[in-house]
């Protein structure tokens, strides 16, 4: 079954403690993305991929990075996590390598709390 | 800025009553967007896709239209039923940005059985 898979899907933590969010797909989509969604702000982009060691900042980057060495694979790290990061994530994945002719799949979202 | 819209911002209609949800936008240089569906716990599934070439598509009692020149899509869901229930979000690809997608601010849809 062609799916996008984010792990885990729930996590409280404490501030500063680093972590990571993995997210895997497999559909040999080239173009990856991190989102995260926040009551009365919807959802923003965090960071993208257009390719294997390709990245670049989306919309609200602060606080987190991010790795794609692999296709199939775009972890979203935390490394010093804080209050204001306490939300709801979602990978996203497309055939690619941009948007603007294909459909955008999504995982089914990560519900991180930051005490 | 693209800035994009959904109204209502909540609907409620009786089991089995067509509706219609709508989606509007700012910048008329979209290359496509896409609805989505979004329940509890259960992340985002795509519905339909249009591309700015097209006016519409369809899947099964859904069917999404797409008018470039008004700034606005619609999405028809005829014969609704309990299960149509969720929050809907409509999501476009638009000029000078076309690695993201930019989302309205969400439909939440109740079907009363």
């Amino acid at each position: 079954e062609a799916q996008v898979t984010q792990n885990p899907r729930y996590l409280i933590t404490v501030t500063g403690k680093k972590l990571t969010v993995t997210c895997s797909q497999n559909m040999n989509h080239e173009y990856m993305s991190w989102y995260r969604q926040d009551p009365g702000l919807g959802l923003r982009q965090i960071y993208y991929s257009m390719n294997v060691e390709v990245t670049d900042k989306g919309d609200v980057p602060e606080g987190y990075k991010v790795s794609r060495k692999e296709k199939r694979n775009f972890p979203l790290i935390l490394e010093s996590p804080s209050p204001n990061q306490t939300s709801l994530y979602f990978c996203a994945s497309s055939r690619g390598p941009g948007l603007w002719d294909t459909e955008a799949f999504f995982g089914q979202g990560t519900r991180l709390t930051v005490v | 800025k693209q800035e994009v819209t959904q109204i209502p911002a909540a609907l409620s209609v009786p089991e089995g009553e067509n509706l219609v949800l709508n989606c509007s936008f700012t910048d008329s240089a979209i290359y496509n967007l896409q609805w989505f569906r979004q329940d509890p716990g259960k992340g985002l599934t795509s519905l339909l896709l249009i591309q700015s070439s097209q006016r519409e598509q369809t899947s099964g009692r859904l069917n999404a239209s797409l008018d470039k020149s008004s700034g606005r899509s619609t999405l028809y869901i005829a014969a609704s039923q309990p299960g149509d229930s969720a929050t809907y979000l409509c999501a476009g690809v638009y000029g000078g940005a076309t690695n993201k997608l930019i989302f309205g601010t969400g439909t939440l849809l109740a079907v009363q059985p």
